[in-house]
């Protein structure tokens, strides 16, 4: 079971161009995450897809889009980077087996740094 | 306003002492994360929980919801655990509202 793979691991784009950036799970998870780390921040939400054919806004998803492709893979698009889309991006996965207050167990990749200059 | 509030932001210990880190949170939940991220950036959940205590090895978490506080303690602290370690709450949506994170280096 390689988890969540990620890729690239590492990125320097230059302000306007595009990228995608490709997550896949080998865990038959339903729900999938897109998140991005900065400094001093905690965690932020950028897009979820809590099953295969949905796909949701999070905290942050200005200059994102994203992709369920099935169930197994979740990528996300920069169409336009901006200095400001530097960051740490995570994807990750659960089960949604429920929902609740309880929340489940997210299983992260290994993440892509992203450098927009 | 910061729903998941964590202290100290920073930490350093001498290996072998024991440690706390703290987490109150101001949301209605049943239970209460703890992650932690390697120094490499892989991030890994440890505990979910949601009274009492649960202990993993040398890492204990406790809470009381009632409060809405949650401590992660690690006995005989070692180098390996330096870390940063996260608390998150859980919303609707499976979603969180995380902390941002306490850095802990345990030194030789």
């Amino acid at each position: 079971n390689a988890g969540v793979t990620q890729t690239p691991k590492f990125q320097v784009l230059k302000t306007g161009q595009s990228m995608t950036l490709q997550c896949a799970q080998d865990m038959n998870h339903n729900s999938m995450y897109w998140y991005r780390q900065d400094p001093g921040m905690g965690l932020r939400l950028i897009y979820y897809s809590a099953s295969e054919g949905t796909t949701d806004k999070g905290e942050v998803p200005n200059g994102y889009n994203v992709s369920r492709l099935n169930k197994r893979e979740f990528s996300l698009r920069l169409e336009s980077a901006a200095p400001s889309q530097t960051s740490v991006y995570f994807c990750a996965s659960s089960e949604r087996r429920r929902s609740g207050r309880a929340g489940e167990t997210q299983y992260f990749g290994p993440g892509t740094r992203l450098l927009v200059l | 306003k910061n729903e998941v509030e964590q202290s100290p932001q920073n930490l350093t210990a001498q290996e072998g002492e024991f440690i706390t880190i703290n987490c109150s949170y101001s949301v209605g939940i049943s239970a209460l994360h703890w992650l932690q991220q390697h120094p490499g950036g892989g991030i890994v959940s440890l505990f979910m929980l949601s009274s009492g205590k649960k202990k993993h090895g040398r890492l204990i978490a406790t809470i009381n919801i009632q409060e809405k506080h949650s401590s992660l303690h690690i006995t005989a602290s070692h180098p390996r655990d330096s870390a940063v370690y996260i608390c998150a709450a859980p919303k609707t949506g499976n979603q969180f509202y995380f902390g941002t994170g306490t850095s802990l280096t345990v030194i030789p």
